[in-house]
């Protein structure tokens, strides 16, 4: 039978350049939103996560920005290097719900070198 | 560096017949998971597992799935009855700690289950 999946959207961006990653979220109830990292082959790899009272949050060469207001998240990668092609997901987690992390579609990304 | 291992890496089997998925959490974690991801799409929430009990289940593990935690270090994730929609990349995950703040989960590599 015909099989259909989703055609993750991609960022192509060019080595040294800074990524963007947007990601929207349904859930007002989110506690927490987490992006994770899956390259091929492999699990996904913790990145950034953010608690929903805090609009923005840094980490090493990644900054992640929270918009309660739109219900929208993003990932920003400073001096986007080759290793860090990758598919990109955004994720939630609500305090209540035992550490479930609902993950949203992700975004490929491509560094051009 | 501890890591959450997985074995096999690929399973192959025919629909209807029973897979067991193993898993190897990082040793001092106390809560487990498992996810599914279909091919090209976005990693689904299996079940929560926490002090041998399951914690939380997703609408898509029904009767014939089942956790267990046989001894101290594995977690396992049975099919009774394969069908060809299960076919998909299973990763287990754990963390050290639960609670109302989120914990890093670590993932494991995954298991690529093709149902035939």
């Amino acid at each position: 039978g015909e099989s259909v999946g989703l055609h993750l959207p991609t960022l192509s961006v060019q080595e040294g350049d800074n990524s963007i990653i947007n990601c929207a979220y349904s859930n007002s109830a989110s506690d927490y939103f987490i992006w994770y990292k899956q390259e091929s082959g492999k699990g996904p790899q913790f990145i950034i996560d953010i608690r929903s009272n805090m609009d923005k949050r840094q980490g090493q060469r990644v900054t992640v920005l929270l918009n309660k207001t739109v219900k929208h998240l993003s990932l920003q990668i400073a001096a986007t290097q080759p290793g860090d092609s990758a598919v990109y997901f955004c994720a939630a987690m609500n305090s209540g719900g035992y550490q479930k992390v609902t993950f949203g579609i992700g975004t490929k990304l491509q560094v051009i070198p | 560096e501890p890591e959450v291992t997985q074995t096999p890496s690929h399973q192959v089997t025919q629909m209807g017949q029973e897979v067991i998925l193993r898993c190897v959490p990082i040793s001092n974690h106390l809560y487990f998971y498992w996810y599914r991801q279909i091919l090209g799409q976005k990693v689904e929430f299996l079940v929560s597992f926490y002090n041998n009990e399951i914690s939380e289940k997703s609408e898509i593990f029904d009767d014939q799935f089942s956790v267990e935690r046989p001894d101290g270090s594995n977690f396992t994730l049975k099919i009774r009855s394969t069908k060809l929609e299960d076919s998909a990349m299973y990763f287990c995950a754990s963390t050290l700690r639960g609670g109302v703040t989120y914990n890093e989960q670590f993932f494991g590599p995954g298991t690529r289950l093709t149902v035939l």
